[in-house]
């Protein structure tokens, strides 16, 4: 199985700032149809995983343009541009590229 | 609009069984295969497993840890896909999520059901 390797566990963000979550995958994501299938979670206190990014880059629909995730091969950022209260909770990635799917331990992204 | 409803979850003591479902919605659920993801109280995501359509054969796939204790199965005329849960463990206890991906390569999740495992 493809181990999904998150730094850091958590990041304490002072509001208004920015805020990185590095996610590196023990083999490369690069699916045989040329996609990689890197999306990041986020899970606020008390509700269940909403997705923000899928393959790497792409927004959801309804998710603000301060996130934005980059790329490739086994190593992954999601960013915060700038970090409003609302984004508080925990942030997982996750590979769909090869079977089983796995994800990240979290990250939880708290304000200073 | 898509939409994933489980339910079924609930109390249960240790060894018993329970059967979860999860009703589908706004996408051609014939077509799509459909995962089963738990987390414990304050824990990670941890993949159950999944179950392919019928091109697919309903191929089933199962974490390993589980030992065979779980069942996944689905009824493409109702939309629903299936988690039987036997042999129940006290660390079986966390909220169950049926997922899909996308055409687009997006994951769509529904609310969960818990499910408690305690004597």
């Amino acid at each position: 199985d493809i181990v999904m390797t998150q730094t850091p566990l958590s990041s304490p963000v002072t509001l208004g700032q920015p805020a990185s979550i590095s996610c590196r995958s023990s083999q490369s994501l690069v699916h045989s149809d040329g996609n990689t299938y890197l999306s990041w979670l986020q899970q606020r206190p008390g509700q269940p995983p909403r997705l923000l990014i899928y393959k790497i880059s792409n927004r959801f629909s309804g998710v603000p343009d301060r996130f934005s995730g980059s790329g490739a091969g086994t190593d992954f950022t999601l960013k915060i541009s700038r970090v409003e209260a609302e984004d508080v909770g925990v942030y997982y990635c996750v590979q769909a590229t090869q079977f089983p799917w796995t994800f990240g331990q979290g990250t939880k992204v708290e304000i200073k | 609009e898509v939409q994933l409803v489980e339910s079924g979850g609930g109390l249960v003591q240790p060894g018993g069984s329970l059967k979860l479902s999860c009703a589908a919605s706004g996408f051609t659920f014939s077509a799509t295969g459909m995962h089963w993801v738990r987390q414990a109280s304050g824990k990670g995501l941890d993949w159950v497993g999944r179950i392919r359509s019928k091109t697919n054969n309903y191929a089933t796939a199962y974490a390993a840890s589980l030992k065979g204790r779980f069942t996944i199965s689905r009824d493409d005329s109702k939309s629903t896909a299936y988690l039987q849960l036997s042999s129940l463990k006290t660390e079986d206890t966390a909220v169950y999520y049926c997922l899909f991906s996308g055409s687009r390569g997006e994951i769509y999740w529904g609310q969960g059901t818990p499910v408690t495992v305690s004597s």
